[in-house]
């Protein structure tokens, strides 16, 4: 599946460096999505963007901040990350942001950070 | 709000046997959606297959088929001739129609080992 393409695969950071995380889709979606997934717990969604809008922020640190500067790109801008930021951080996208079942996220392979 | 629940943690099954992965949620909504997510080793969340809750048909994709249970709010994935590949995480998900952000609410996921 190459339909929503994440790099880095794996990253590793100190709590003062800068990061950024990319999301492509090639889906023509117009809808994307970052999630954390953390060991032990349920996927949690973080921010969603809607054309290019950001549509919904999951009550998440100031230290992580998006960036979609169009429908197929998606960043996620990383800045003072604390060690229980380590995660899988995964990206999705939908045809759109409506209510039906063609709104079905397709998900990419994921970006390894970890936090040190 | 909605819930999902995953009662098995960790599940194996012999290649070639059937297994079924339960899944149970809550939702005051008479509309939804449901969804079986697989992600390998990978960490590529996999759409397996979808429902939706009107249709009283059980979904089918090849090897795999739900066992949808509205009254009961359960939510089964059945998985037949099971093979190698299909060691995974899988996670349930659920979706209603009328909410703001197309977010879904995942379970807590279900290892499942496949072994030969």
């Amino acid at each position: 599946e190459t339909g929503v393409t994440q790099t880095p695969r794996h990253l590793v950071m100190g709590m003062t460096n800068k990061k950024s995380l990319k999301c492509e889709q090639h889906l023509g979606h117009n809808a994307m999505y970052w999630y954390k997934q953390s060991a032990k717990k349920p996927l949690e969604l973080m921010f969603v963007y809607s054309l290019e809008e950001r549509v919904e922020n999951n009550s998440v640190p100031s230290r992580f901040s998006p960036e979609c500067p169009n429908s197929s790109h998606l960043f996620l801008h990383l800045h003072t990350l604390q060690p229980e930021d380590s995660a899988l951080y995964l990206c999705a996208s939908s045809q759109g942001f409506g209510t039906g079942i063609q709104e079905t996220q397709y998900f990419g392979p994921g970006t390894r950070l970890l936090v040190l | 709000a909605q819930t999902v629940t995953q009662s098995q943690p960790e599940m194996s099954v012999q290649e070639a046997e059937t297994v079924t992965l339960s899944c149970t949620y809550d939702t005051s909504e008479n509309n939804y959606y449901l969804f079986w997510y697989k992600q390998p080793p990978s960490r590529q969340m996999i759409l397996v297959i979808r429902q939706e809750a009107y249709k009283q048909q059980n979904a089918t994709e090849n090897r795999f088929s739900v066992n949808f249970q509205k009254a009961a709010k359960s939510f089964s994935l059945k998985i037949s001739d099971s093979q190698l590949g299909d060691t995974a995480m899988y996670f349930c998900a659920f979706k209603a129609p009328n909410n703001a952000g197309n977010m879904l609410t995942f379970g807590g996921g279900t290892r499942l080992m496949v072994k030969p």
